[in-house]
This record gives C-alpha cells, structure tokens and sequence, in this order.
C-alpha cells in the first residue's frame, strides 16, 4: 500500500485568497488524482494530475480556479483560487496504479472559508 | 459513464445484528469495485474489491461483497457488526481499462447501537 500524507491538514481562510494543498505519497504512482468531499457528501473527482503536463479536470472544474502541479512522481499540489465560503470542503488527494489499480487516499485537508 | 447507487442513505443497527448495504451501478462494460469505509475523523481506506474471479470477495474487519452482473449489484455483508463499524461507507466502480477515474456512489452511514 501507499502513505499519502497531505498538508495542511485544516485551514480557515479568507473569502478572496487562495490555499495552496501539498500531496506526498511515500513511492513512486503512475496516477494522482484530487477530490472534493463537501458536507455530507460523497467525493467528487477534480481532477487527475499529469507527471509533466497539465492536469485533466473533470466537468465543473477549471484550471483557473484549481491550478494543480505536479513536478515528479510522488507529489503534487492543489491550490484553491479566490476563494469563497461555497469553497468550504474537504480536499482528498489519491494515487493509483500501484498494484491492480487499486488506489489509496491521503487523509484530506479541511477548509472552510469565511 | 459509469454511476454508483447506494439506496441506504443511514442505517441503523444494534450490535451483532447483520449488515447489507447495497450498491448498483450502471456501466456497459466490465468494471472493477470497491468498498472503501470513512471511520470517523479518519480517512478513506480500502474495504474489499473485486477485479475479477470469484464474485465473493473477503475484505477486512469480516466483511465480503458479492458480485453479480446480472443485476449490476455489488452489496457489502457482515454476519454480525460491532460498534467499531460505525463509520460512512462508500462503493466505487471503474471501468476495466483506461484513465483509472473512480466513481464513488453517495456513501452510506452506518450507526452501530451498543
């Protein structure tokens, strides 16, 4: 299996600026991916993050208000643009492709946005 | 696309009852499943798949799913729970070859009664 950890683990930030989220998975993944997982709800995939590329965003996402980076294999990050309190969610980083696609999860940044 | 249903939006129950949660889903070709659970305040891990082979599959912590194609159905068991499986519990689906995107269905909450 792999550790993924995740920083921050929580944030409270301000309606108008941005968070910058860090993934780091403890071994070298083919696929990362970010979620969204608001109040009483199930995850929404964001996007997948390309080693070396741009990321793939998924409907309803765009890379103005997700840019997302990922420089090598084992971490990536999300930033959260001009925020607004609708913002207000739980952040899941996941790598896959390790062992028969099977794919494990950090354990989230909460943010909540005044 | 692939979709996930998970009917049981919170379920109930006392200690050493038996437990089924179901999930459908709705993709026209061969998929991989999982049942991944939320214990809360921690993060998702991963319960039980099934990419291929027997359609019962035995995960952690007792529990098993069964597959059956023709009813697109992939329903998590535990002969009796405990209070420790309190927790949300979520069932995904991939299809079987391509970018490796989880659809996650809404989750499940389950409440174990002492």
């Amino acid at each position: 299996s792999a550790v993924i950890s995740q920083k921050p683990s929580r944030d409270i930030c301000q309606r108008g600026t941005s968070l910058t989220i860090q993934c780091q998975v403890d071994s070298q993944v083919t696929m990362m991916f970010w979620y969204r997982q608001q109040p009483g709800q199930s995850l929404t995939l964001i996007a997948t993050a390309n080693q070396g590329s741009e990321a793939t965003y998924e409907s309803g996402f765009v890379i103005d208000k997700f840019p997302i980076s990922r420089p090598n294999l084992t971490f990536s990050t999300l930033t959260v643009s001009n925020m607004s309190p609708e913002d207000s969610s739980i952040y899941l980083c996941s790598a896959g492709g390790l062992v028969r696609n099977e794919q494990f999860f950090g354990p989230g940044t909460r943010l909540t946005v005044l | 696309a692939q979709s996930v249903s998970q009917h049981n939006h919170h379920v109930i129950l006392s200690e050493a009852a038996s437990l089924e949660l179901g999930c459908n889903y709705s993709y026209g070709g061969t998929v991989n499943l999982f049942w991944y659970v939320q214990y809360p305040g921690q993060h998702l891990q991963l319960l039980l798949k099934y990419f291929s082979g027997d359609p019962l599959v035995k995960g952690i912590k007792g529990f098993e799913a069964e597959f059956i194609k023709s009813k697109f159905s992939f329903n998590l068991r535990k002969p009796s729970v405990q209070w420790s499986d309190t927790a949300e519990y979520f069932c995904a689906v991939r299809p079987n070859f391509g970018n490796e995107k989880l659809t996650f269905g809404t989750g499940t909450r389950l409440t174990i009664i002492p």
